[in-house]
């Protein structure tokens, strides 16, 4: 069964750069989460969308912005990165029209700050 | 406010013990859902478990198995006869309905040895 895809997969930057990641929900899902786990964390909500309108925000820096395009995918835009932003950012993707609150994980992407 | 407590930071087992991971919440929603995940070493977060706040049974698959305790609000996940294979960090995660945000406890790191 296809899976959230997450590109890149790993991504180096250096401190004050830019950085996008991009998420591919599973066919058919209209909602698409973002979460940022930093070393030893756990998972902490960022943003989410529905039907490429955001429906919920965390505690997203305004460094970051997000969005979902017509094609149900969302990039994560990043700006003047700190070295605090090196993390895994997780996408999750759901279908509104199946079983309540079922998330579904990208495998991730390390972006490192350096 | 959502918040999720995992105690125990870490627990190290010898291959075949048996372990229970503790997880206990809280929310004013009177419909929830609880989920565990397993993040092995590679990063990915492995889905285990999505139990309704309506649904106090417990369960069990394989060797695997979870307790519900409303009365106590927690949500314990025991692993029978451990194997080197489980060692990973766990997380258990809230949400409300309406396919919300995931709040995470800060894991348990579990590890197993031969």
């Amino acid at each position: 069964a296809a899976g959230v895809i997450q590109s890149p997969r790993h991504l180096i930057k250096e401190k004050r750069e830019t950085a996008t990641l991009k998420c591919y929900p599973i066919p058919r899902h209209d909602t698409v989460y973002w979460y940022q786990q930093g070393p030893g964390q756990d998972p902490q909500f960022l943003i989410s969308f529905y039907e490429k309108m955001q429906s919920d925000k965390g505690s997203i820096p305004d460094r970051f912005s997000a969005q979902q395009f017509s094609d149900y995918h969302s990039e994560l835009n990043m700006s003047s990165l700190e070295l605090g932003d090196s993390a895994l950012y997780f996408c999750a993707s759901s279908f509104r029209g199946g079983t309540d609150n079922e998330q579904f994980f990208g495998p991730g992407t390390r972006l490192t700050v350096l | 406010a959502q918040k999720v407590t995992q105690a125990q930071t870490e627990i190290s087992v010898v291959e075949k013990e048996d372990v229970t991971l503790d997880c206990v919440y809280e929310t004013r929603d009177t419909t929830y859902y609880l989920f565990w995940y397993k993040q092995p070493p590679s990063g990915e977060l492995v889905f285990l478990i999505r139990r309704n706040s309506f649904d106090e049974q417990n369960e069990i698959s394989g060797r695997y198995s979870w307790n519900f305790q409303k009365s106590t609000s927690s949500f314990n996940f025991t692993i029978t006869a451990s194997q080197v294979v489980d060692s990973a960090v766990y997380f258990c995660a809230l949400s409300g309905t309406g396919f919300q945000k995931l709040v995470f406890g800060t894991g348990t790191r579990l590890l197993v040895s031969p």
